[in-house]
């Protein structure tokens, strides 16, 4: 069966430093990776996606990731974090290995301090 | 405006009732999706469809239902087979297919249901 896996639970950042969420998944095929973001008592919103082709790919608000195949990852990444990038982030995978379903990660929590 | 809704936001039920939330989206999506979202486990999906009158089983469809009978609508329903129904549930829509440039999902702002 398809998963994904995000391996930061929780995570606790002042702000400017830099930030890495990762995320592993396991099924072959064909797939598009998504990073979603949820910020408190707002619904998902899509930070950045990769279909194809340049395997780092840039999203909004200065977030980008970076699609590595052999090692089926697809971290997130901001140079420097901002108070207001406090929220809950998810990634996301469908695959034709998959059945085409869109499958979840349990979410990361991060909490930027002043 | 093009979107996604799901009504009601708040629902409350009492145990051993069936319950319906709604979803509807005027996107033209080939695709819908419930999930269940709850503290620590992110969003688990119940069930999918990619088309009209079809639809599969996601990773937690005991004690749910659902129909697909129109492209804008999918309806799930909470059974009272469902042994721990109170949770935040999500609906989605997206493009059908994987590898095209555009299928990412598109989420509906959600219906908590609390059964008492």
């Amino acid at each position: 069966a398809q998963s994904v896996s995000q391996h930061n639970h929780h995570v606790i950042l002042s702000e400017a430093a830099s930030l890495e969420l990762g995320c592993n998944y396991s099924y072959g095929g064909t797939v598009n990776l998504f990073w979603y973001v949820q910020y408190p008592g707002q619904h998902l919103q899509l930070l950045l996606k990769y279909f194809s082709g340049d395997p780092l790919v840039k999203g909004i608000k200065g977030f980008e990731a970076e699609f590595i195949k052999s090692k089926f990852s697809f971290n997130l990444r901001k140079p420097s974090v901002q108070w207001s990038d406090t929220a809950e982030y998810f990634c996301a995978v469908k695959s034709t290995g998959g059945g085409n379903k869109l499958t979840f990660g349990t979410g990361t929590q991060l909490k930027v301090e002043l | 405006d093009g979107g996604i809704t799901q009504s009601p936001k708040y629902l409350f039920r009492k145990e051993g009732q069936n319950v319906t939330l709604s979803c509807e989206q005027n996107l033209n999506h080939d695709a819908m999706y419930w999930y269940r979202q709850d503290p620590g486990q992110g969003l688990r999906l119940i069930y999918y469809s990619q088309i009209v009158n079809d639809f599969q089983k996601g990773d937690i469809a005991e004690g749910y239902s659902v129909s697909r009978e129109k492209k804008e609508s999918f309806p799930l329903t909470v059974t009272s087979a469902q042994k721990n129904p109170t949770a935040f549930y999500l609906c989605a829509s997206s493009l059908f297919g994987v590898g095209k440039g555009n299928t990412e999902a598109f989420f509906g702002q959600g219906t908590r249901l609390t059964v008492v």
